[in-house]
């Protein structure tokens, strides 16, 4: 399809890693990205990953890209209550960039 | 510094009316710009990008168009609002020849009655 899809939600307990999935669709994407959309925010980048590599991390943050499956995870160690938001997956494609629906992720106490 | 302006912030139309948003880019040049669409559970819907003055791609067939009569300048419009064009419209800008980070507006809600 053409479509990126992600789950719609996710309900972690704190303290514990949350593993956010998404599939693309074109598998000549040069970047893959992460956004975060907090409540009543816009969205800013997380981080991205150039479609070479297998593995991105940056502290709480590990990207995992599977390009023959054009599966990408976000997983965030020790999830905590400030990391509830929306979390959307995106895929460049040509001069555009195409977003999935987002993933709400809870946090429970 | 590089930023970007949308306006504005909040407006409630009635169905049938015109509209226009607006968005500036400032600090850089030729950057790429893009209308997207945020409507509630619906995700980020991308409704139109522009690589240069006067060239516009839409994604969507819709009642929506798009301008770009300068450089740093994105507009959308209708010229006659149905109710479903209510949502968070949000304006993006890419540089030219950069990895693709997408810098975002503060978004324009729009409700149409």
């Amino acid at each position: 399809g053409e479509d990126v899809e992600q789950s719609l939600f996710l309900s972690v307990r704190e303290g514990d890693s949350s593993v956010i999935n998404c599939t693309y669709t074109d598998s000549s994407s040069t970047y893959l990205y992460w956004y975060k959309q907090e409540p009543g925010a816009g969205l800013q980048l997380l981080t991205y990953i150039f479609s070479n590599m297998d593995m991105k991390q940056d502290q709480r943050l590990t990207v995992l890209l599977n390009k023959k499956d054009k599966h990408l995870s976000l997983r965030i160690a020790d999830t905590q209550t400030g990391d509830s938001a929306i979390y959307f997956c995106a895929e460049s494609r040509d001069d555009k960039i195409i977003f999935g629906k987002g993933t709400r992720l809870h946090i429970l106490p | 510094s590089q930023t970007i302006h949308q306006w504005p912030a909040t407006l409630v139309q009635p169905v049938g009316s015109p509209l226009s948003l607006e968005c500036t880019v400032e600090g850089t040049s030729n950057p790429n710009l893009y209308w997207y669409r945020q409507a509630a559970g619906r995700g980020l819907q991308l409704l139109f990008y522009s690589v240069g003055i006067g060239q516009i791609s839409s994604e969507v067939p819709q009642n929506l168009s798009a301008s770009r009569p300068q450089d740093r300048q994105f507009i959308l419009s209708s010229k006659k609002l149905l109710l479903s064009d209510s949502g968070f419209y949000l304006c993006a800008w890419i540089p030219q020849g950069h990895t693709g980070e997408l810098f975002f507006g503060e978004g324009s809600r729009l409700t149409v009655l």
